[in-house]
């Protein structure tokens, strides 16, 4: 298994600009999230979805899309970059059980917004 | 709403001795699991250890275990025979149902530093 995938590792955006990150797992994991980690705040839920065809809003959704058309990919869509989106960039899956296992993490998205 | 507190934004420690980080939280759930991550300058998010609320026993792996205190809402981290790699970013986590899906908080972290 590869586990849960990130791409690009960097990116770099002019403020306005539009991009998807993508992310995609092959454990077959019902619930997937993306975070984003800014110095001294932790990790921030920015979306979550349970299942395809479902998604919510976690702490920090405004300037962020997601969709989930398939249980494998859960795309992060920012639609006009600005500097506040600035920070790395995780996303995470899991199995949604009776006794809910730990997230898996991918390796992080580092965008820098000018 | 649930919220995690790490009250040390840093902490060292020699190598081959004890270290103990701090965690509180707080929630209104009866069921609930709570996490130490790990992240090394790689950026990865390692999984340490977890601990079932509804457990009295405390979590152990290795060289890692956690004192978890329920009434008190603390769930602090021990590590034990400190070595060079375990200088890293240290999260505490909960995770818990709210609204019917499942939700992962973080506390902000501890940075620890392993000294030789």
């Amino acid at each position: 298994n590869a586990g849960v995938t990130q791409t690009p590792k960097f990116q770099v955006l002019k403020t306005g600009q539009s991009m998807t990150l993508q992310c995609a797992q092959d454990m077959n994991h019902e619930y997937m999230s993306w975070y984003r980690q800014d110095p001294g705040m932790g990790l921030r839920l920015i979306h979550y979805s349970v299942g395809a065809g479902i998604t919510d809003q976690g702490e920090v959704p405004n300037g962020y899309n997601v969709s989930r058309s398939t249980t494998e990919d859960f795309p992060l869509r920012l639609l006009s970059a600005a500097p506040s989106q600035t920070s790395v960039y995780f996303c995470a899956s899991s199995k949604m059980d009776r006794d809910p296992l730990e997230q898996y993490f991918g390796p992080g998205t580092r965008l820098t917004v000018t | 709403a649930q919220t995690v507190t790490q009250s040390q934004p840093e902490m060292s420690v020699q190598e081959a001795e004890t270290v103990t980080l701090s965690c509180t939280y707080d929630t209104s759930e009866s069921n609930y699991y709570l996490f130490w991550y790990k992240q090394p300058p790689s950026r990865q998010m390692i999984l340490v250890i977890r601990q079932e609320a509804y457990k009295q026993q405390n979590a152990t792996e290795n060289r890692f275990s956690v004192n978890f205190q329920k009434a008190a809402k603390s769930f602090s981290l021990k590590i034990s025979d400190s070595q060079l790699g375990d200088t890293a970013m240290y999260f505490c986590a909960q995770k818990g149902r709210q609204g019917g899906s499942e939700k992962l908080v973080f506390g902000k972290g501890t940075k620890l530093t392993v000294n030789p």
